[in-house]
């Protein structure tokens, strides 16, 4: 069974810090993984995709990846309101489907 | 900004009806999905298309669901005779290659079912 875990949050951070959001998965098979941002109501949006070790950086967000701890994780710096949104990973074990977890609502306090 | 196109928006259906959720996927894109997300759960995968065929598919997507891709843009999601359950945002995407540099979304099909 393949799983994605992540913090239901709230996650709250003060506008202008560093907002961390993590995910566990537990297929290792898995090859390729993303964040996507839901606002309430609304379809995901993706932000970043990850395939290899490391850090991957787009503007203000850093996708990390550590596949020997199955850990994914998004950093988000300069936190702005228009942020506060739930936060989804998800993961690609090379078929087509998506693996999505739960989500974490992360809240931008101005 | 290439878009997938989805309508209705919103579709309230009675208990045992037939409902077809439409969209449009983007041009270029070879492979075509039906995701849902019940009100407060995760998304949760139905189907992927390519070719003309199913070429996934989950234990949520039985008998009572089916795919078509009628014409040449349109890619269609049809349940059979809706159940309350049924009720959720049903979200289609697209994407080219394999979903290698992840999916679009388009912006969803509420289904509500009385």
């Amino acid at each position: 069974q393949k799983e994605v875990e992540q913090n239901s949050g709230p996650l709250s951070v003060p506008e202008g810090a560093i907002a961390s959001l993590n995910c566990t998965y537990s297929d290792r098979g898995s090859q390729s993984f993303f964040w996507y941002r839901q606002y309430s109501g609304k379809s995901p949006e993706l932000i970043m995709s990850i395939y290899s070790n490391g850090d991957k950086e787009d503007g203000r967000f850093t996708a990390q990846l550590n596949k020997a701890s199955q850990y994914v994780s998004l950093l988000i710096r300069d936190s702005q309101p228009s942020d506060s949104a739930t936060y989804l990973c998800a993961q690609n074990t090379g078929r087509r489907a998506l693996t999505f977890g739960s989500g974490t609502r992360l809240q931008v306090q101005p | 900004e290439p878009e997938v196109t989805q309508t209705p928006s919103h579709q309230v259906t009675q208990m045992g009806q037939e409902v077809i959720l439409r969209c449009v996927p983007i041009s270029n894109h070879l492979y075509f999905y039906w995701y849902r997300q019940i009100l407060g759960q995760k998304v949760e995968f139905l189907v992927s298309f390519y070719n003309n065929e199913i070429s996934e598919k989950s234990e949520i997507f039985d008998d009572q669901f089916s795919v078509e891709r009628p014409d040449g843009s349109n890619f269609t999601l049809k349940i059979r005779s809706t159940k309350l359950e049924d009720s959720a945002m049903y979200f289609c995407a697209s994407s080219d290659l394999q979903g290698n540099y992840g999916y679009t979304f388009g912006s969803g099909t509420r289904l509500t079912v009385v």
